[in-house]
């Protein structure tokens, strides 16, 4: 099945460190998704991108499409504590009708005192 | 804002009994997911289900599993007779009737086999 490369794997900051995380596949995705996660609870969706090229903003957060459509990249700008979690990139496969997600492997973040 | 919300949010359960897991989708959603999450581990997707049938499953989704959607609000997966290895995070996921919408996901049952 396809596979989603997320690097880092874990993230040691201080507060106000600009972060940068990224996911790369060996097939393409026509949709890439990036979520957040805290312990005991669901992904929390924070940017959607549709299209090869795509870069897109919510607040301290961008992220962009790659152009060859199999990699993406996710930037949050000046770190703040709740920021801390576990982020994931999904990608969703071209085939129409074909909705699932595969998920990377998560980037962890911790901010350090 | 809408949300997906999930019941039980822990389900402990002995090997071999049922068990089924619930869903409420966010209103005016036409598809939905199950996905489930090994501790410490990745999101994988299990089945996906509209206009009242699986339209994809996982491998995982064996004939143990199953999802209906019995009253045309709640989406159940139930799993007939579980395994140790069943334990996990059990994620509920809906999506809007447009192409590239987004799926949004419940906050998790934690299933725990013992």
């Amino acid at each position: 099945g396809q596979q989603l490369n997320q690097s880092p794997q874990s993230m040691f900051i201080q507060e106000g460190e600009d972060v940068s995380m990224n996911c790369t596949s060996s097939s393409i995705f026509n949709t890439w998704l990036w979520y957040k996660q805290d312990p005991g609870e669901g992904p929390v969706l924070l940017i959607a991108l549709y299209k090869a090229g795509e870069l897109t903003s919510n607040g301290r957060l961008t992220a962009q499409f790659g152009i060859t459509r199999k990699d993406s990249f996710l930037n949050i700008s000046a770190s703040i504590p709740s920021d801390v979690g576990i982020y994931f990139c999904a990608g969703q496969p071209p085939l129409f009708g074909n909705e699932k997600l595969t998920f990377g492997t998560g980037t962890r973040l911790t901010i350090i005192p | 804002e809408p949300e997906v919300t999930q019941t039980p949010s822990h389900q402990v359960t002995q090997m071999g009994q049922e068990v089924i897991l619930r869903c409420v989708p966010i209103s005016n959603h036409l598809y939905f997911y199950w996905y489930r999450q090994i501790l410490g581990q990745k999101v994988e997707f299990l089945v996906s289900f509209y206009n009242n049938e699986i339209s994809e499953k996982s491998e995982i989704f064996d004939d143990q599993f199953s999802v209906e959607r019995p009253d045309g609000s709640n989406f159940t997966l139930k799993i007939r007779s579980t395994k140790l290895e069943d334990s996990a995070m059990y994620f509920c996921a809906t999506r809007g009737g447009l192409a590239g919408e987004e799926q949004y996901f419940g906050p998790g049952t934690r299933l725990t086999v013992t």
